[in-house]
């Protein structure tokens, strides 16, 4: 089947680290994304990482695969005000030739001073 | 430059009237896709197009018509509104039509439809 879950809220303090997870369950998925949608906008691609590797760092950003377990997560250090937002994990279906992404429901983060 | 743009922004309409919501990129992409985001903030593909084909086609009430006219544009029709069609709608485009490469998703700001 299709389908993608992520909690549906965090609250960190301002400068803790925030850990956003996921489940998946296409285990032939290539590509799992993290995407960020601020208030009234539309979604902007924050991350990725290929299936073949456990681990991926860019800057504040660390991502997570469990590849066995079906399982990502997104670790955000030091996070600012301005990470508030809400963050989408999506896994890349092959299906019919074709490539689609299955979203997840997303997950708000609120960073509080 | 905007690179993906959806007109109107904003649509508030009442039942049963049929509506269209237009998008454009300047990316010189070959796939455009639909999205449906509800209250819920739940994100579904409803279709995509390659290069004015349609490749994807999920299961959408018939009542929902894509269109491209070229490769830039992918418009939305809805015909005979409903309340439950009430949401966000975002466009977006891709590079490549997937195949199971790295393909990254570029959204537009999205329509909020309103159906009353």
């Amino acid at each position: 089947g299709e389908d993608v879950e992520q909690s549906l809220f965090l609250s960190v303090r301002e400068g803790d680290s925030s850990v956003i997870n996921c489940t998946y369950t296409d285990s032939s998925s290539t590509y799992l994304y993290w995407y960020k949608q601020e208030p009234g906008a539309g979604l902007q691609l924050l991350t990725y990482i290929f299936s073949n590797m456990d681990m991926k760092q860019d800057q504040r950003l660390t991502v997570l695969l469990n590849k066995k377990d079906k399982h990502l997560s997104l670790r955000i250090a030091d996070t600012q005000t301005g990470d508030s937002a809400i963050y989408f994990c999506a896994e890349s279906i092959f299906s019919g030739g074709y490539n689609k992404l299955i979203f997840g429901a997303g997950t708000r983060l609120a960073v509080h001073p | 430059d905007t690179a993906v743009s959806q007109t109107p922004k904003y649509l508030v309409t009442q039942m049963g009237n049929d509506k269209s919501i237009k998008c454009e990129q300047n990316l010189g992409h070959d796939t455009m896709y639909w999205y449906k985001q509800d209250s819920k903030k739940f994100l579904k593909i409803m279709f995509s197009y390659n290069n004015k084909e349609l490749i994807i086609n999920e299961t959408v009430p018939n009542r929902f018509s894509p269109k491209s006219p070229d490769k830039a544009h992918l418009n939305l029709h809805i015909n005979s509104l409903e309340l439950g069609d009430s949401a966000v709608y975002f466009c977006a485009s891709s590079p490549l039509p997937g195949g199971a490469g790295y393909n990254e998703q570029f959204f537009g700001p999205g329509t909020r439809l309103t159906v009353l």
